[in-house]
């Protein structure tokens, strides 16, 4: 199957910084990737689909302002946690479509602010 | 819009027994698809399994089993002689894509299994 790589793995950061999480689509090219948050013992939740050389549509009650997606080529999407704070600590999840529709999940990236 | 429910929280059993997790989802399209998931305590999620609106029959793989009941609205998955390898989180979810394409998965909330030795 498709691989879909997340670096980091794991980043602690101070209140206050800025953190920038990648999605990147190994051996295929993903027109869409989605992001996903996760929060200890809880569902995923999505909170944004990016698209490529566009604009990222963000789920509702999503702050765009907060979450910068850049989805600036066919097998990367950057995500940007600005200012973070301790409630922004979560477990973060890409995946990426395929052409057949299919989606591949990333390892996550476990987000912890101090 | 689409919902999906997972009733258990949390299942504990001692090796080797059998399990059922269930999964019961909402959804107004005629066409749908459902998923399992599995999440190790790595994180990572691990696709089990996608199955159509349209193919009810039920699917063996391995210890492994799902029974698709459209009728009650349920996808529901039977692990059989568990073992200690099978805790994990395991996720139903459900889109109106095959491959929960561009839209993305509605998960359920997941259901925490603890296999015991």
């Amino acid at each position: 199957g498709a691989v879909v790589s997340q670096h980091p793995s794991r980043v602690i950061c101070k209140s206050g910084t800025s953190v920038k999480i990648e999605c990147r689509s190994l051996d295929f090219q993903a027109t869409t990737m989605f992001w996903y948050r996760q929060f200890p013992k809880k569902s995923l939740m999505l909170m944004a689909t990016s698209n490529e050389g566009s604009k990222a549509t963000y789920e509702q009650g999503v702050e765009k302002d907060k979450f910068l997606i850049n989805h600036a080529s066919l097998t990367l999407s950057t995500l940007t946690v600005t200012s973070a704070h301790p409630e922004d600590s979560s477990f973060y999840i890409c995946s990426a479509l395929t052409e057949t529709e299919t989606q591949y999940f990333g390892p996550g990236t476990r987000l912890l602010v101090l | 819009a689409q919902k999906v429910t997972q009733a258990q929280t949390e299942i504990s059993v001692v090796e080797k027994e059998d399990v059922t997790l269930d999964c019961v989802y909402e959804t107004r399209d005629t066409t749908y698809y459902l998923f399992w998931y599995k999440q190790p305590p790595s994180g990572e999620l691990v696709f089990l399994i996608r199955r159509n609106s349209f193919d009810e029959q039920n699917e063996i793989s391995g210890r492994y089993s799902w029974n698709f009941q459209k009728s009650t609205s349920s996808f529901n998955f039977t692990i059989t002689a568990s073992q200690v390898v099978d805790s994990a989180v395991y996720f139903c979810a459900l889109s109106e894509i095959p491959g929960g394409g561009a839209d993305g998965l509605t998960f359920g909330k997941g259901t925490h299994l603890i296999i015991q030795p």
